[in-house]
């Protein structure tokens, strides 16, 4: 499975947009790429998935090299609330689920 | 609607009792799973079904036994609970295993705590 790695935590402003990059250098070709969001107390809640160049949504948007080693999850003016955990996620292959990892911490301030 | 719901929210019980944690899913969705998120977050998957079928059974515990009466409900029968048992389990749901879609939905979890 591709490992992933981005940073452990962010903090930013209200209002600020917020770029969090996700290193995955053993992509496979059948691989996408998945963001998922999740606050205190409650489950992990998709925001945006693609496979090359960008994807936008009404939440995010998703930006992807065309080498596809990394992906940058970009938030636009966010609030108090977009305080959460945000998860990249590569995969899947066959029956295997997706593998969460640590996450990215994001913090944001008044 | 709850799109996936979790039962209790809540449970405290001591150790070596036997307790039972049920999820249902109104989406119509083939494939559910269980995660269990620890004290440090870290989420990992538990077991999976499809179609009432098991497909997936990481490295857990014979004390933990899925049980899907129908495709829309996958149970968690946890026996002989252990104080390392204590943590936070979600149920999810999804069209596929997993496929390119890749969208999952979680319940809101059950917080358990073994004392």
């Amino acid at each position: 499975l591709a490992k992933t790695t981005q940073p452990i935590s962010m903090d930013s402003y209200e209002g600020q947009e917020v770029n969090i990059t996700c290193s995955h250098n053993n992509i496979a070709t059948n691989d996408y790429i998945t963001w998922y969001q999740q606050f205190p107390s409650q489950g992990p809640r998709f925001i945006i998935q693609g496979y090359k160049t960008k994807v936008t949504n009404e939440v995010a948007s998703l930006f992807i090299p065309a080498d596809r080693k990394s992906s940058t999850l970009s938030l636009p003016r966010v609030s108090l609330s977009d305080t959460a955990v945000y998860y990249c996620l590569v995969g899947p292959t066959g029956n295997t689920p997706l593998v969460f990892g640590k996450g990215t911490r994001l913090s944001v301030i008044a | 609607d709850t799109a996936v719901s979790q039962t209790p929210k809540y449970l405290v019980t001591q150790m070596g009792n036997d307790k039972s944690i049920k999820c249902e899913q109104n989406l119509g969705h083939d494939t559910m799973y269980w995660y269990k998120q620890d004290s440090k977050k870290f989420l990992k998957i538990m077991f999976s079904y499809n179609n009432k079928e098991l497909i997936i059974n990481e490295t857990v515990p014979n004390r933990f036994s899925p049980k899907s009466p129908d495709k829309a409900h996958l149970n968690l029968h946890i026996n002989s609970l252990e104080l390392g048992d204590s943590a936070v389990y979600f149920c999810a749901s999804s069209q596929d295993r997993w496929n390119r879609a890749g969208e999952a939905f979680f319940g809101q979890g059950t917080r358990l705590t073994v004392v």
